[in-house]
């Protein structure tokens, strides 16, 4: 059963415009969320996260916002750089279970064209 | 300096051998992980351990015994493998258990022959 799902295994943008991402959940109880970026023959790295007393988060070029009725979070890159080109993982779990697993999706590989 | 090491960073063996994987943090966390990311890219938690202590086992086979000496280190022995245990495995670590930004090692991509 896969409750984080990233329906678009790829997207490509040009360099300066604008970058989303998209991830969906089916876990009510999911309370926290996290993306990850993770470059090839790397392990994945910590970009943004969000609580769900959110619906958004920024830092930097990246925000990170959350539509808890839908089930759905999205990623903005803006402007996108070509060092954006990497693998992003949408990851979620339950804080309030007292369960510290993280749940990710399969990932989108999003390429940057200059 | 490599905040979460792993080795081998490729490994390649027999159906039916044992082996291990080793990992170490230096960031001086409590919490470490084990994530198998399959042909399909699921990256699935497998163990978690704090302060050397397991707390977290997903249905995990018990081919796979992780072991901990310290809390900067936390290994993976395999035994008797299969054909389906070739993946990529990445060890992590958080600073505490309720630390939810994890410090992912680079990967040991294993292959069973």
């Amino acid at each position: 059963d896969q409750q984080v799902k990233q329906n678009s295994p790829s997207l490509s943008v040009q360099e300066g415009r604008i970058s989303i991402l998209n991830c969906d959940y089916t876990n009510s109880m999911f309370d926290y969320f996290l993306w990850y970026k993770k470059y090839p023959a790397e392990g994945p790295t910590f970009l943004i996260s969000i609580s769900s007393i959110k619906d958004k988060n920024e830092d930097g070029r990246f925000t990170v916002f959350l539509n808890k009725s839908a089930k759905h979070l999205s990623l903005h890159i803006v402007p996108s750089q070509p060092g954006d080109s990497a693998v992003y993982f949408c990851a979620a779990s339950d804080m309030l279970s007292g369960n510290e697993k993280l749940t990710f999706g399969t990932g989108t590989r999003l390429t940057i064209i200059p | 300096d490599t905040a979460v090491s792993q080795t081998p960073k490729y490994l390649v063996t027999q159906m039916g051998n044992d082996k291990s994987i080793k990992c170490e943090q230096n960031l001086g966390h409590d919490t470490m992980y084990w994530y198998k990311q399959d042909s399909k890219k699921f990256l699935k938690i497998m163990f978690s351990y704090n302060n050397k202590e397991l707390i977290i086992n997903e249905t995990v086979p018990n081919r796979f015994s992780p072991k901990s000496p310290d809390k900067a280190h936390l290994n993976l022995h395999i035994n008797s493998l299969e054909l389906g245990d070739s993946a990529v495995y990445f060890c992590a670590s958080s600073a505490t258990v309720a630390s939810y930004e994890q410090y992912f090692g680079p990967g040991t991509r294993l292959t069973v022959t």
